[in-house]
C-alpha cells in the first residue's frame, strides 16, 4: 500500500485566497483525522470521521474551515478566506477503528504558508 | 484536554537509556506513542490499552497505569536513529474518539 497520501506537498498562496488540501486515506481504513501542527501550539485534532461521516469538528478554528469525506478515498480540507495564522503543516492520519485498536498511520503533510 | 510530557528535551549519549513521561487530567482509555522525525510525518510506535499492560518494540517499551493516568517511554541502550520527538496520544475510546497529543519530548542522541 502507498500510505496515506496527501497533496499538495508544499503550498504558497496570498492572504484571502481559497485553499484545498486533499488526503487519500490508507484502503480499509475506516477513520479519518485532520491535525495541525505548529512550533507554538503542537499536533492540534482539528476534524475526524468516522465511516465517511464527521464524528467531532470541535477543532475546527473557525468557520473558515471545512472539511468534507465523499467517499471512504478522499477528503478535503478547505480553507477560505485564508490568512497568515493559518500557516502550519497539516497532517492527515487514518486508522481502522473496530474490535481491536490500531495506530494512526499519518500522511507526508502539506506545509501551508499564508503571505 | 492535552496529556502533559516530561522532560521537553533530552540529550543521551548512544547506549544510555531514557524514559519519557506522559499524564493526563482525565480518565485514560488508551495510550498511543509515535516518533517524529525532523520534517517528517509522525510514525505509529505503541498503543497500550487499560489494564496496566506493557509493550515492547525493539529496544523501546513502554507502560500504562490507567489509575494514575500516566504512561512512559522506556528506551534502552539508545541508538542513534532514535533521536526525534516523541509524542504521546491519548483517547478515551481506543482512539475512536481522536487523538490528543501532547507538545512532544525532544530527544537527541550524540555518538
Amino acid at each position: 500500500d502507498a500510505g496515506v497520501i496527501q497533496s499538495p506537498r508544499h503550498e504558497v498562496t496570498e492572504m484571502g485566497q481559497e485553499v484545498t488540501l486533499r488526503c487519500k486515506p490508507i484502503s480499509g481504513h475506516n477513520s479519518l483525522f485532520w491535525y495541525r501542527q505548529t512550533m507554538m501550539r503542537g499536533l492540534e485534532l482539528l476534524i475526524y470521521f468516522n465511516n465517511n461521516v464527521p464524528i467531532d469538528d470541535s477543532g475546527m478554528p473557525e468557520d473558515r474551515f471545512s472539511a468534507k469525506m465523499p467517499n471512504a478515498s478522499f477528503s478535503t480540507l478547505k480553507i477560505q478566506p485564508s490568512e497568515p495564522r493559518d500557516s502550519a503543516v497539516y497532517f492527515c492520519a487514518s486508522s481502522f477503528i473496530g474490535a481491536f485498536y490500531y495506530g494512526y498511520t499519518f500522511g507526508s503533510g502539506t506545509r501551508l504558508t499564508v503571505v | 484536554q492535552q496529556p502533559v510530557q516530561s522532560p521537553q528535551a533530552v540529550i543521551l549519549r548512544e547506549g544510555e537509556d531514557a524514559v519519557i513521561n506522559c499524564s493526563s487530567s482525565k480518565a485514560l482509555y488508551s495510550v498511543h506513542w509515535y516518533r517524529q522525525k525532523h520534517g517528517e510525518a509522525p510514525v505509529f510506535l505503541m498503543i497500550l490499552l487499560k489494564g496496566g499492560e506493557q509493550k515492547g518494540h525493539e529496544k523501546i517499551s513502554a507502560s500504562f497505569n490507567e489509575k494514575k493516568q500516566q504512561s512512559s517511554l522506556y528506551l534502552t541502550a539508545s541508538q542513534l536513529s532514535y533521536s526525534g520527538t516523541y509524542f504521546c496520544g491519548t483517547g478515551g475510546g481506543g482512539g475512536a474518539d481522536g487523538l490528543t497529543f501532547g507538545k512532544g519530548t525532544h530527544l537527541i542522541i550524540q555518538p
